[in-house]
């Protein structure tokens, strides 16, 4: 059983370039999350799929994020425009519903930094 | 909306000693979920354990188990006969269980972190 996995692992792009990262979620799971993790903080919850539908975004989601989910597999984020703000390690974690639905598992992340 | 504090930025203690970490949230809700994750440096997040509202029972994992004290709204982690390998932060979270009745979800919510070192 592969966990959840994210490509690329790291990333380094020039302010105002837009950046597309992608996650692979275990593959029996329907639920995705992205999260926002900041150096010295805990993660910061982003966006929520269930299958390919889009149920939850953040406040923190600005208009230059998006996500999606297409057929319910894995996940893409892209950033346009992206601001020295936007450095950070974008994880993705999956769950499945049922029993014992709330556990995230989560993948190693992509470390953005912007120049 | 919910929080979650850990108030110790940082601890350290002797390889076999017993550590414990504290965390304590907000919420107004009744069922909910609470974990704690591992991050060991410039590796990937792992669970620890999970500890479930409703149940009474305190969550054991091997050298891990809490003490969930719910009126409290405390969740603290200890950790028994500490490993080298235990060296990591450590981070609280929370989540409620309303995403499950189809009512939206606003995804975990999780605490600043303690970074645990167990020193040799």
């Amino acid at each position: 059983d592969t966990g959840v996995s994210q490509d690329p692992r790291h990333k380094i792009t020039k302010r105002g370039q837009n950046v597309t990262f992608r996650c692979d979620p275990i593959s029996e799971h329907n639920r995705l999350y992205w999260y926002r993790q900041t150096l010295g903080q805990g993660p910061e919850f982003l966006t929520y799929f269930q299958n390919e539908a889009q149920l939850e975004k953040s406040r923190l989601l600005s208009d230059r994020f998006s996500a999606e989910r297409p057929k319910g597999s894995f996940s893409t984020l892209e950033i346009q425009r992206t601001e020295q703000g936007d450095s950070a390690m974008y994880l993705c974690a999956s769950s499945s519903q049922g029993v014992r639905t709330d556990t995230q598992y989560f993948g190693p992340g992509t470390r953005l930094t912007v120049l | 909306a919910q929080t979650v504090t850990q108030s110790q930025p940082e601890m350290s203690v002797q390889e076999a000693e017993t550590v414990t970490l504290s965390c304590t949230y907000d919420t107004s809700e009744n069922n909910y979920y609470l974990f704690w994750y591992k991050q060991p440096p410039s590796r990937q997040m792992i669970l620890v354990i999970r500890q479930e509202a409703y149940k009474q029972q305190n969550a054991t994992e091997n050298r891990f188990s809490v003490n969930f004290q719910k009126a409290a709204k405390s969740f603290s982690l200890k950790i028994s006969d500490s490993q080298l390998g235990d060296t990591a932060m450590y981070f609280c979270a929370f989540i409620s269980t309303i995403m499950y009745s189809g009512g939206g979800a606003d995804g975990l919510t999780f605490g600043k972190g303690t970074h645990l070192i167990i020193q040799p």
